[in-house]
């Protein structure tokens, strides 16, 4: 079946820096969902993305729908303490089911 | 309003039993979805259905059977726990009918150990 790849799998930042990861498919999407988890919640999700190419932000959050079609990014920018969690992407293309990442653990030092 | 809620939070099962993950959702979402998490594999899909009355099976649907009475609540059964079972349930809906059709929401998820 489909597979969907992030990267990094964990990753420590220091508070204020910014954050990328990304996430890679082998197969094409027409929608990348990221959601945000933290410890004995379920996902919540952040941003959703509808079109190549496409640059969505929501607050210090921005991700990117790859022009390919089989990638997108997530960026934080001016990390703080609150946006520890795992990151996930999710990828769907038209008359399936979404497909979910591992992952992306943050940590952020103060 | 709750969103979507999952009962139990938490629950240790004897191998062999059954037992039923109740999840119930208030935004008359029409498709509903339930994924088991597990460490270093993210979320699975187990069974879904785009609405009620209709089920479908998704990746790992195998030991697990669900229903789809009504709108709001879709049931997951295990019909004979086993130890690979033990996992995070969570419990997602999505309005397929509108703009944002594809977003998932999630439940808060029920904790289950088989043992």
């Amino acid at each position: 079946g489909q597979q969907l790849n992030q990267s990094p799998q964990s990753m420590f930042i220091q508070e204020g820096e910014d954050v990328s990861m990304n996430c890679t498919s082998s197969s094409i999407f027409n929608t990348w969902l990221w959601y945000k988890q933290e410890p004995g919640e379920g996902p919540v999700l952040l941003i959703a993305l509808y079109k190549a190419g496409e640059l969505t932000s929501n607050g210090r959050l921005t991700a990117q729908f790859g022009i390919t079609r089989k990638d997108s990014f997530l960026n934080i920018s001016a990390s703080i303490p609150s946006d520890v969690g795992i990151y996930f992407c999710a990828g769907k293309n038209y008359g399936q089911n979404f497909v979910f990442g591992p992952g992306t653990r943050l940590s952020v030092l103060p | 309003t709750a969103g979507i809620t999952q009962a139990p939070t938490s629950q240790i099962l004897a191998a062999g039993r059954s037992m039923t993950l109740r999840c119930t959702q208030d935004m008359r979402h029409n498709a509903m979805y339930w994924y088991r998490q597990d460490l270093g594999l993210g979320l699975r899909l187990i069974h879904y259905s785009n609405t009620a009355g209709t089920t479908g099976k998704g990746e790992v649907p195998d030991g697990y059977s669900v229903s789809r009475a009504n709108t709001d609540d879709f049931p997951l059964t295990l019909a004979s726990a086993v130890p690979s079972q033990t996992s995070v349930y969570f419990c997602a809906s999505s309005d397929t009918g509108g703009p944002v059709y594809n977003e998932q929401f999630f439940g808060p998820g029920t904790r289950l150990t088989v043992l």
